[in-house]
């Protein structure tokens, strides 16, 4: 069974400061996975999504990068912003499963 | 399109009583899964809908849980009767495929507090 990991649980960051969340799972045979965004109170917004056959992922200020064979995933903020407190989560969908296990997040806070 | 739409937002009830959740998924969305949020065991999958048929409910806590979707535009997650450990935010989200290769769509969730 896939298991994802996220460590730090929380992490607090300048305001313009570059930044690397990390993610980690299990079974490297990994068919894709998600990087999502969590506000207080609210549902989880996809921001990445990268294939097992992609490396990397690109969406304006936010990279996602997926090395299967270490059993790990990267998102990278780049020039921080207050807005982009939140909490992190990622998730993986094993082969053969199609069903996404989540990671419990990584909760960001960026001070201006 | 609205999003997922999921009511109540909040639901406070008293240990024993049935509580239902319900859920409208995206427009033209095949897939509809369930999921319960606490802080201890994170985000866990309940259940999934493919064009309305339950494919996989192994994630169902318990027999006092049960889930429908009777057409392509409505899901209930019922809990009967309700105990203080199922308090939790569930939610509700919608695809165009598999998880394993599309967006999934979350709505705003459901606050339960079973006293």
């Amino acid at each position: 069974k896939q298991e994802v990991t996220q460590i730090p649980a929380a992490l607090s960051v300048p305001e313009g400061e570059n930044l690397v969340l990390n993610c980690s799972f299990t079974d490297s045979a990994i068919y894709n996975l998600q990087w999502f965004r969590q506000d207080p109170g609210k549902g989880l917004t996809s921001l990445l999504l990268i294939q097992s056959s992609q490396r990397e992922q690109t969406s304006g200020r936010l990279n996602a990068s997926l090395d299967k064979s270490s059993g790990r995933s990267t998102l990278y903020i780049a020039a921080s912003q207050p807005g982009d407190s939140a909490t992190y989560l990622c998730a993986g969908a094993g082969a053969g499963s199609y069903q996404l296990t989540f990671g419990k997040g990584t909760k960001l806070s960026v001070i201006p | 399109d609205a999003g997922v739409i999921q009511s109540p937002r909040h639901e406070v009830t008293e240990m024993g009583q049935e509580v239902t959740l319900r859920c409208k998924p995206i427009s033209g969305h095949d897939y509809l899964f369930w999921y319960r949020q606490t802080m201890m065991r994170g985000l866990e999958l309940l259940i999934y809908f493919n064009n309305n048929v339950p494919i996989d409910d192994s994630g169902m806590p318990e027999d006092r849980f049960s889930a429908k979707m009777p057409n392509a535009s409505f899901s209930t997650l019922k809990i009967q009767p309700s105990e203080p450990r199922d308090s939790a935010v569930y939610f509700c989200a919608s695809s165009l495929s598999p998880t394993g290769t599309g967006e999934l769509f979350f709505g705003e969730g459901s606050r339960l507090t079973v006293l």
